[in-house]
């Protein structure tokens, strides 16, 4: 089984200042691992996905996130955020070995403020 | 691309009533789809997942006849909740997961939101 922690709820930030959202997982067996945001009343959008090679991987948006499979997380940064960056971003996992199931972190709130 | 659809995007029912949600891949064939739960300010829990041709798989705590699934087509599948009660008002999502893709890959519809009067 594989769980997900996003320990902040909430992560208010001024325009155009850097931002980390944080993202823990525990799993048994390997995993792809994602970041998804959600705008309101909104279906989610993959924003950014980890499924091998380089560690670092990077948005069309700005958006990078780095694997680090020694303190198992997936955090998520930008240098520079934007008030269109607010939202509620997802982290989730899910296993390689098939199944398909995803299994998500319980979301963080990016308010981007003037 | 990789568009998926649902409909209706929100809908208002009476209790005791039953409401069918449907989620379409537009330009892609689904082998597997997947119904989420969405309730405010919380993540997604998984209900089902369901193949083409075959019979939805629940998560532990669905219950399978209060919500029904049908994935007749490789481009369709639908929730129907049946006599629907002020609890299951929530935000409803679905995807689809391409055809033979080996990244585990989900994209996502855009939701559809119950409330149960």
């Amino acid at each position: 089984a594989q769980s997900v922690t996003q320990l902040d709820s909430q992560v208010p930030v001024f325009e155009e200042a850097p931002v980390e959202l944080r993202c823990n997982y525990s799993s048994s067996v390997s995993v792809y691992l994602f970041w998804y945001v959600q705008y309101p009343n909104q279906g989610l959008q993959l924003l950014l996905k980890y499924l091998s090679g380089s560690t670092l991987v990077e948005s069309i948006n700005g958006f990078e996130a780095e694997f680090n499979k020694s303190q198992t997380s997936f955090h998520l940064r930008k240098p520079s955020v934007h008030i269109s960056d607010t939202a509620e971003y997802f982290c989730a996992v899910s296993p390689t070995g098939g199944g398909n199931k995803l299994t998500f972190g319980t979301g963080t709130q990016l308010k981007v403020e003037l | 691309g990789a568009v998926v659809s649902q409909h209706p995007s929100w809908v208002i029912c009476k209790s005791g009533t039953s409401v069918k949600i449907e989620c379409r891949s537009l330009d892609f064939q689904a082998t597997t789809m997947f119904w989420y739960r969405q309730f405010p300010k919380q993540s997604l829990m998984l209900m089902a997942t369901s193949n083409e041709g075959s019979k939805a798989t629940y998560e532990q705590g669905v219950e399978k006849d209060k919500f029904l699934i049908n994935h007749a087509s490789l481009t369709l599948s639908t929730l129907t909740v049946t006599s629907a009660h002020p609890e299951d008002s929530s935000f409803y999502i679905c995807s689809a997961r391409k055809r033979a893709r080996s990244s585990n890959e989900q994209f996502f519809g855009p939701g559809t939101r119950l409330t149960v009067l």
